[in-house]
């Protein structure tokens, strides 16, 4: 079993829609939780950086982390073309960082 | 702030040949990530410094890849001999310390053939 698990996608969705991306995990260890957005040939940047359960707000994104179920989401709002991305969940305990595989989102015009 | 550099930013080499990739991070962080992101897959870790010492390299291929990070600044990552399968993009990252969060460079994009 991987550590991490997230959906490739692709996912397509119109502008404007309600994007919800999402991770599950298997190690209980994991305190901290991140989504990176990578554009096509760059490197990943971070945008959000949460601790433990719970909700962060930054502009349209929202990230979600539900400890007891081993699972965390990310909420993009008012979804635009330049959202279009793959975004990476990553995850660590510490001592090491583990990423997932990436979801790749088309937002149409 | 200067954000993580990496260079080359491509590189076409026959399989069999060398290649050394150059990460310059950024200025105060500690920690220094070399992974590997094969297409359409997450980032893998192959070695993490902690200054200049190695932190983890569990997933290093050793007998073809090295890296070092003289001066606890600068770091290299070098593939001798490489392989068809080498063929992935090598992020560099560096965080402040272990626990934070890490910033990535451009990636050097290594095309085996």
């Amino acid at each position: 079993q991987k550590e991490v698990e997230q959906d490739p996608g692709p996912l397509s969705v119109p502008e404007g829609a309600i994007v919800s991306l999402n991770c599950t995990y298997s190690n209980s260890a994991f305190q901290y939780f991140m989504w990176y957005r990578q554009y096509s040939r760059k490197g990943p940047e971070l945008l959000m950086y949460t601790y433990s359960s719970g909700n962060k707000e930054d502009g349209r994104f929202t990230a979600q982390v539900d400890k007891s179920s081993k699972y965390i989401s990310l909420f993009i709002r008012d979804s635009q073309p330049s959202d279009s991305a793959t975004y990476l969940c990553a995850m660590h305990n510490f001592n090491k960082f583990y990423f997932g595989s990436g979801t790749k989102l088309n937002v149409k015009p | 702030e200067a954000g993580v550099a990496q260079s080359p930013r491509y590189k076409i080499i026959e399989k069999r040949q060398s290649v050394a990739f150059w990460c310059n991070p950024i200025s105060g962080h500690a920690t220094l990530y070399w992974y590997q992101q094969i297409l359409g897959q997450g980032p893998k870790l192959l070695i993490q410094f902690q200054n200049n010492g190695v932190v983890d390299d569990s997933q290093l291929p050793k007998d073809r890849f090295s890296a070092e990070r003289l001066k606890g600044v600068d770091s290299t990552l070098k593939i001798q001999p490489a392989k068809l399968e080498d063929s992935a993009v090598y992020l560099c990252a560096s965080s402040f310390g272990t626990s934070n969060e890490q910033f990535f460079g451009p990636g050097t994009r290594l095309t085996v053939l």
